[in-house]
C-alpha cells in the first residue's frame, strides 16, 4: 500500500484551464502539505493543513486553493493555469509534532504539471 | 524565520570516493528537527534521517554518516565509498519542534561517475 498517493502523476494542460491534483494518505497523520518543486529543484512549501484546518499558507497566488475534505485528503485546485505554474508538485504528510516523537514527512511521488 | 542553506549546488565524484554534503541552517527555535532527503532521478523523495536538536550524537548508517554540530548550525552528510546509485539530489530540511513548517534547502545534485 502506498503511504501517500497523489494523482495524476503527469498532467499536461493548456494555459487558462482549471485543474486539480488529488492527494491521499493512509498513515493516519494529522498534517498534510503541498510543496512546489521548480525547474531548479528548489522545494517550496505552499500549504499545510492540520486536521483539515489551514495552518501554513505561503505567498501563493489565490488561483491555488487547497481543499481538505477529511484528514486523509488534501487536494490542490489550480484555476486559470499559467506557464509559470509548470513544476512538480509534491504532497506530503506527517504526524503532528507535539504528539509524536518520530516525526518525518512522507512524500507522494509527485505530479509533474506542464502548462502549454 | 527559518532558513536552510546548501551552498553546494552540484558535486561530481568518481565511484569509491567519499563525499560530504554541507547543510547550514538558521532558526530562532531552541528545539527543532533536521532531516535529509534523497531525490533520485526517478523523482520521488526518500527520507534518509531525522535528527532532534537536543541530540547531537553523530549517526552512521552503512555508508552514510551525519555530523550534527549545533554550535555551527550545521548538519552535514557524508557518503563513504560512493556508488553510482548514490547519484541524486539531496535535500536538507528543518522543522520547528512545535509545528510542521518544514523548510528545505535548495538541494545538492550529486553525480557519481563510474
Amino acid at each position: 500500500d502506498t503511504a501517500v498517493s497523489q494523482t495524476p502523476k503527469y498532467l499536461v494542460t493548456q494555459m487558462g484551464n482549471d485543474k486539480s491534483i488529488k492527494c491521499e494518505q493512509n498513515l493516519g497523520h494529522d498534517t498534510m502539505y503541498w510543496y512546489k518543486q521548480d525547474s531548479k529543484k528548489f522545494l517550496k512549501i505552499m500549504f499545510s493543513y492540520n486536521n483539515k484546518e489551514l495552518i501554513i499558507n505561503e505567498t501563493v497566488p489565490n488561483r491555488f486553493s487547497p481543499k481538505s475534505p477529511d484528514k486523509a485528503h488534501l487536494n490542490l485546485h489550480i484555476n486559470s493555469l499559467e506557464l509559470g505554474d509548470s513544476a512538480v508538485y509534491f504532497c506530503a504528510s506527517s504526524q503532528e509534532v507535539m504528539r509524536a516523537v518520530n516525526t518525518e514527512a512522507f512524500f507522494g511521488q509527485g505530479t509533474r504539471l506542464t502548462v502549454v | 524565520a527559518q532558513k536552510v542553506t546548501q551552498a553546494q549546488t552540484e558535486i561530481s565524484v568518481v565511484e569509491k570516493e567519499d563525499v560530504t554534503l554541507d547543510c547550514v541552517y538558521e532558526t530562532r527555535d531552541t528545539t527543532y528537527y533536521l532531516f535529509w532527503y534523497k531525490q533520485p532521478p526517478s523523482g520521488e523523495l526518500v527520507f534518509l534521517i531525522r535528527r532532534n536538536s537536543f541530540d547531537e550524537q553523530n549517526e552512521i548508517s552503512g555508508r552514510y554518516s551525519w555530523n550534527f554540530q549545533k554550535s555551527t548550525s550545521s548538519f552535514n552528510f557524508t557518503i563513504t565509498a560512493s556508488q553510482v546509485v548514490d547519484s541524486a539530489v539531496y535535500f536538507c530540511a528543518l522543522s520547528p519542534y512545535n509545528n510542521n513548517d518544514m523548510r528545505f534547502g535548495a538541494g545538492t545534485r550529486l553525480t557519481v561517475k563510474p
